[in-house]
């Protein structure tokens, strides 16, 4: 079974400020990553897929890369709305989805 | 718009039984793959099911041959009939619409409890 590991596993942060998420698979991948967004109670929102592919509707200031073993999600301008749990996933093993253990990005 | 309502989530016994439902609208659910995906209390996301548009179906190793994911093509609803049911399956279970690389729509799910 691929294994995702995120780190950091909470980041504190101020508005403005770029934050960085990695996403390690166990083993590669390719580009078969997507990142997800949660807020308290509410259903995860799909942001980034194939790696570096932006979902229809999400803001310019995040953005995917990596491939192979290593992924990053970058938000490049943190604004309140984004102070959330971020998930990757891997897609290789489809139809076995595998998440990551998630990221906590708190305010400071 | 796309749409997906859970229903079906509640406090059941140990050993016992439960039938998730999700009914879906702005798009066919025959059509599409369509995942279950749970989520412990304060834990990560834990995907669970899915059954692909020619009918074909696969499970977490953590499920199998305990739950059954279904679906009613007149109904445009999936289903999740889960069996001997375990405190470890207590969760959020979420219905979601599932590309090849990424789930692209979810419901707002629908909490199981197992617990005597």
């Amino acid at each position: 079974d691929i294994q995702m590991t995120q780190s950091p596993s909470s980041v504190s942060a101020s508005v403005g400020d770029r934050v960085t998420i990695t996403c390690r698979a166990s083993q590669g991948i390719s580009s078969w990553l997507a990142w997800y967004q949660q807020k308290p109670g509410k259903a995860p929102k799909l942001l980034i897929y194939a790696a570096s592919s932006l979902q229809s509707g999400v803001p310019s200031r995040f953005s995917g890369s990596g491939s192979g073993t290593d992924f990053t999600l970058t938000i490049s301008s943190l604004q309140p709305e984004d102070f959330a749990t971020y998930y990757c996933q891997q897609a290789n093993s489809f139809p076995q989805l595998t998440f990551g253990g998630g990221t906590k990005v708190e305010i400071k | 718009e796309v749409q997906l309502v859970e229903t079906g989530g509640g406090l059941i016994q140990p050993g016992g039984s439960l039938r998730l439902s999700c009914a879906a609208s702005g798009f066919t659910v025959s059509s599409n793959y369509m995942s279950w995906v749970r989520q412990a209390p304060g834990k990560g996301l834990e995907w669970v099911s899915v059954i692909y548009s020619g009918g074909s179906t696969y499970y977490a190793d953590s499920v199998k041959g305990r739950f059954t994911i279904s679906r009613d093509n007149s109904k445009n609803t999936l289903y999740l009939q889960m069996n001997s049911l375990r405190a470890e399956d207590t969760a959020v279970y979420y219905c979601a619409r599932a590309g090849v690389y990424a789930i692209l729509s979810w419901g707002q799910g629908t909490l199981v409890t197992v617990s005597s």
